[in-house]
């Protein structure tokens, strides 16, 4: 396993489409992270899951944007109505609890996203 | 109080010298201190963490310093080389938030050949 991926990793898009991310985590990972990060800054905890559950939601998630990991390995970020404030990279991370190592996520490269 | 204040916000420094990043938190509650590097276009990548209970970790080149009193932690990369211009990202977590990470706002570090 080479690591996490995500797909697209560019996107353009006009204002009120949806669009949707796939994130395919590290084999055997149990937890899996999104985050959005803005040109200049640092990464925004959005949501993560532990298996197909989703833990926890940031109050960034607005009710446009969700999530899911339907079985418990790739997971998917879609937005909807997509406005001109939601263009960021959108990044991915896993981590595997079971093997102990709960505190180490590995990312991918992101989908960096140009709304119009 | 979930915020992580990093400085400074770009350095310059000569390739052989030593780089020296700084970062500050308030929530008690984190427990595991990251750093991470990223090039454009690139998500970020774990370079070295520490946990509270020690005061330094070393890697190679690279070193955190933990002031667990003052909360503050600072990233020293000695022998800096041109190959390190990147931004590093302090960042914090803890274990009874899932390990959702609270990330700074980045350093762009720049050396000179």
């Amino acid at each position: 396993d080479t690591g996490v991926s995500q797909n697209p990793r560019h996107k353009i898009t006009k204002r009120g489409q949806n669009v949707t991310f796939r994130c395919d985590p590290i084999s055997e990972h149990n937890r899996l992270y999104w985050y959005r990060q803005t040109l200049g800054q640092g990464p925004e905890f959005l949501t993560y899951f532990q298996n197909e559950a989703q833990l926890e939601k940031s109050r960034l998630l607005s009710d446009r944007f969700s999530a899911e990991r339907p079985k418990g390995s790739f997971s998917t970020l879609e937005i909807q109505r997509t406005e001109q404030g939601d263009s960021a990279m959108y990044l991915c991370a896993s981590s595997a609890s079971r093997t102990g190592n709960q505190e180490t996520q590995y990312f991918g490269p992101g989908t960096r996203l140009l709304v119009l | 109080q979930q915020q992580v204040k990093q400085s400074p916000q770009s350095l310059i420094v000569q390739k052989g010298g030593i780089s020296i990043i700084n970062c500050a938190y308030e929530n008690t509650a984190f427990d595991y201190f990251p750093w991470y590097q990223q090039f454009p276009g690139k998500g970020p990548a774990l370079l070295i963490a520490i946990r509270p209970d020690v005061s330094e970790k070393k890697e190679g080149r690279f070193t955190i310093s933990f002031n667990k009193s003052a909360k503050q932690f600072s990233l020293h990369i000695m022998d800096s080389q041109p190959g390190d211009s990147a931004t590093y990202f302090c960042a914090a977590s803890a274990h009874t938030g899932g390990f959702k990470t609270i990330f700074g706002a980045g350093t762009r570090l720049f050396v000179k050949a």
